[in-house]
């Protein structure tokens, strides 16, 4: 059985860089079938797609964010990783990393998600 | 990036009543397209995948259809335990975007 736990501070100030890593249990994280990723959700809002990583280290960003996103990837520790630059409070939301099925964009594993505040 | 437009934003319905939700990309994506449920203060679950295909687990009562740009996610029979937030969510080019949900309550 997969299970994905993030883990960070529910806390940053603005201008600040946001850290969050997710560990993944189970012997899928390296197997090669899947990326991984993160989602966010602000408040009573809908889901918004930040990025991949694959265990290769290849990279996929939503360009809304590009600038600002790196996601990496520990495959030592089964741990990757989610840097966000500059923040403010429109980035206060809901987090949660998630496994993607290649090929098939299917989300079929999620952490519980962790929340993130940004505020002074 | 793909616009995903999905109605009603927000329904009630009577245990046993048949609901359908509708989303429509704003361009063709085939059949690349998955429903999710959200339940309060947890993570999305997978539904459907590739538009009509039930994942393993979940009841007959959920279905999908659809192709290009209009797709239907459908209830057949609401019960109790299926009141939550339903997204879709296009994979047909990145980045991947979701519906803005429809939340669906018991009446």
């Amino acid at each position: 059985q997969v299970q994905l736990q993030e883990s960070g501070p529910g806390l940053v100030k603005p201008s600040q860089t946001l850290s969050l890593t997710c560990t993944v249990s189970g012997d899928s994280f390296s197997s090669g079938s899947y990326y991984w990723s993160w989602i966010r959700q602000p408040a009573g809002k809908g889901l918004e797609w930040i990025g991949r990583i694959y265990t290769s280290g290849s990279t996929n960003y939503n360009p809304s964010l590009k600038s600002r996103v790196t996601i990496s990837v520990d495959t030592s520790r089964n741990q990757f990783s989610l840097k966000l630059s500059s923040v403010t409070a429109a980035d206060t939301a809901i987090y949660y990393c998630a496994r993607e099925v290649r090929v098939t964009g299917i989300h079929d594993y999620w952490g519980q998600g962790t929340l993130v505040t940004v505020s002074s | 990036d793909i616009q995903m437009t999905q109605s009603p934003s927000s329904l009630s319905a009577s245990v046993g009543d048949r609901v359908t939700i509708t989303c429509q990309a704003s361009q063709d994506i085939t059949n690349y397209l998955n429903w999710y449920q959200q339940k309060p203060g947890k993570a999305p679950k997978l539904l459907i995948h590739d538009a009509s295909n039930l994942e393993t687990g979940v009841p007959s009562r959920f279905s999908g259809s659809g192709s290009g740009t209009d797709f239907t996610f459908t209830i057949s029979s609401l019960q109790p335990e299926d009141i939550a937030t339903y997204y879709c969510q296009q994979y047909n080019n990145l980045p991947w975007t979701f519906g803005q949900g429809t939340k669906v309550e018991i009446k």
